[in-house]
């Protein structure tokens, strides 16, 4: 099966600038995740869809951050104005439904292959 | 709040040793995984681990674990160069309801193994 597409895989803007990214995350997918890792770190979660519904955007920046996913499956994130400490790797990753297994194990995350935000 | 720590943070060793690195986690789950993370590379999937006392391996990786103590191990058998990377655990939030949310993740542990 296809992987988790995202596009750009860079880009470099100026601070105060927007920039999008998009995912398309694996057919029949039902939950979709956009993940932020910082150099050196962990990833951290900014919101999980499932379908088309926010399930969780507690840690989404909202005041300049915004995710869309319309029809339940691509989605779109925006960074709107950009700051400094937002330069990262923003990881899209999606899920199977629930009960259903994916190779070797129920409700694996397939992550992309990440957009590497530099913010100048 | 569900918070993941790992240690290592780095973890240099020799081709042909042993070594385990641990996560440690502060609520209750049950399902973790290990994933594996190359430089520039997105996220690979290793291991899910969905009950108390779970052990499983591919090659030179074995990962376990134990919900009471609400630790995972990932034990490498013989080190060898190509599992130089960065290795993360991720455990599930989960929903009332029991369903999964979304994966808190560790630091992750950058392993480098030299000759």
């Amino acid at each position: 099966e296809a992987g988790v597409a995202q596009s750009p895989r860079y880009k470099i803007i100026e601070k105060r600038q927007s920039v999008a990214f998009w995912c398309n995350p694996i057919s029949g997918h039902a939950t979709l995740y956009w993940y932020q890792q910082i150099l050196g770190q962990g990833p951290k979660l900014l919101i999980q869809f499932q379908n088309n519904g926010v399930v969780d955007d507690s840690q989404l920046p909202k005041d300049r951050f915004s995710a869309e996913r319309l029809k339940g499956v691509d989605s779109t994130l925006k960074i709107q104005p950009a700051k400094l400490e937002d330069s990262a790797v923003y990881l899209c990753a999606s899920r199977s439904p629930r009960g259903q297994r994916v190779m070797s194990g129920a409700n694996v995350l397939t992550f992309g292959a990440g957009s590497r935000l530099t913010v100048l | 709040e569900l918070k993941v720590e790992q240690n290592p943070l780095f973890l240099s060793m020799q081709e042909g040793k042993n070594y385990t690195i641990y996560c440690n986690y502060s609520t209750t789950s049950d399902r973790l995984y290990w994933y594996r993370q190359d430089p520039g590379k997105s996220l690979e999937s290793l291991f899910v681990l969905l009950s108390n006392g779970a052990v499983k391996q591919e090659g030179r990786l074995m990962a376990s674990l134990d919900t009471k103590a609400r630790l995972s191990t990932l034990h490498i058998t013989a080190a060898v160069h190509d599992l130089s990377a960065t290795y993360f655990c991720a455990v599930a939030k989960m929903n009332y309801g029991g369903s999964q949310g979304n994966l808190i993740f560790g630091k992750g542990t950058k392993l480098s193994v030299k000759p």
